[in-house]
């Protein structure tokens, strides 16, 4: 079964270092989406992301968050200059369609600020 | 957003039928109430979602109260593999799902 691929599995980065998370969506996928979940907390969405535009995002995701398609497999979410409050667990997530389709999420990369 | 009340946590044997209860009062006439898991290390995982209509897949069923106020996630042979946080989330339409924090399912073997 198709399934959505995250890397790194943990990225450990320095504070105010620019980090890159990668994401393959299911190929036929038209919609990606970025999650987070910080350690023992809630999942919360950041992004959702179609036809190369962002379609939502939520207060969490500000000017030091950016999402690309830079081809036509790979989503990516970087974070321009991290701080100790991004460490979390980041998904990435894809669905046929946006609105009702279930959205088909990656094992996540853990991001570890220092 | 339509907010929901699920238990912190329900114990189930192995083998035995799990029922998860969900309560959605606020959900509104267009929302489909999804449910998704999330497994010890993993992402979020899709089970079911429905509309009015009680769903049937190879997971789970869900059934939904006739008022829509309550829905039911239903396992009918709980595995050890089924040990999850399980969540039901209400959706707009909108391409967020916004989770709240499920109930911690125990499967006994």
């Amino acid at each position: 079964e198709p399934e959505v691929t995250q890397t790194p599995s943990h990225q450990v980065t320095q504070m105010g270092q620019e980090v890159i998370l990668r994401c393959v969506p299911i190929s036929n996928h038209l919609y990606f989406y970025w999650y987070r979940q910080i350690l023992g907390q809630k999942v919360e969405f950041l992004v959702s992301f179609y036809n190369n535009e962002i379609s939502e995002k939520s207060e969490i995701f500000d000017d030091q968050f950016s999402v690309e398609r830079p081809d036509g497999s790979n989503f990516t979410l970087k974070i321009r200059s991290t701080k100790l409050e991004d460490s979390a667990m980041y998904f990435c997530a894809s669905s046929v369609y946006g609105g009702y389709q279930p959205q088909h999420f990656g094992d996540g990369t853990r991001l570890s600020i220092l | 957003d339509a907010k929901t009340t699920q238990p912190n946590s329900m114990e189930s044997n192995e083998e035995e039928p799990v029922h998860l209860p969900c309560n959605h009062s606020t959900i509104s006439g267009t929302d489909y109430i999804h449910w998704y898991r999330q497994l010890p290390s993993q992402g979020p995982e899709y089970v079911i979602h429905g509309l009015t209509s009680n769903v049937n897949n190879r997971m789970a069923s869900l059934a939904i109260a006739e008022d829509r106020k309550s829905s039911t996630l239903i396992l009918h042979r709980a595995t050890l593999r089924d040990a999850a946080v399980y969540y039901c989330i209400p959706q707009t339409g909108a391409n967020n799902l916004f989770f709240g924090t499920g109930t911690r399912l125990t499967v006994i073997p």
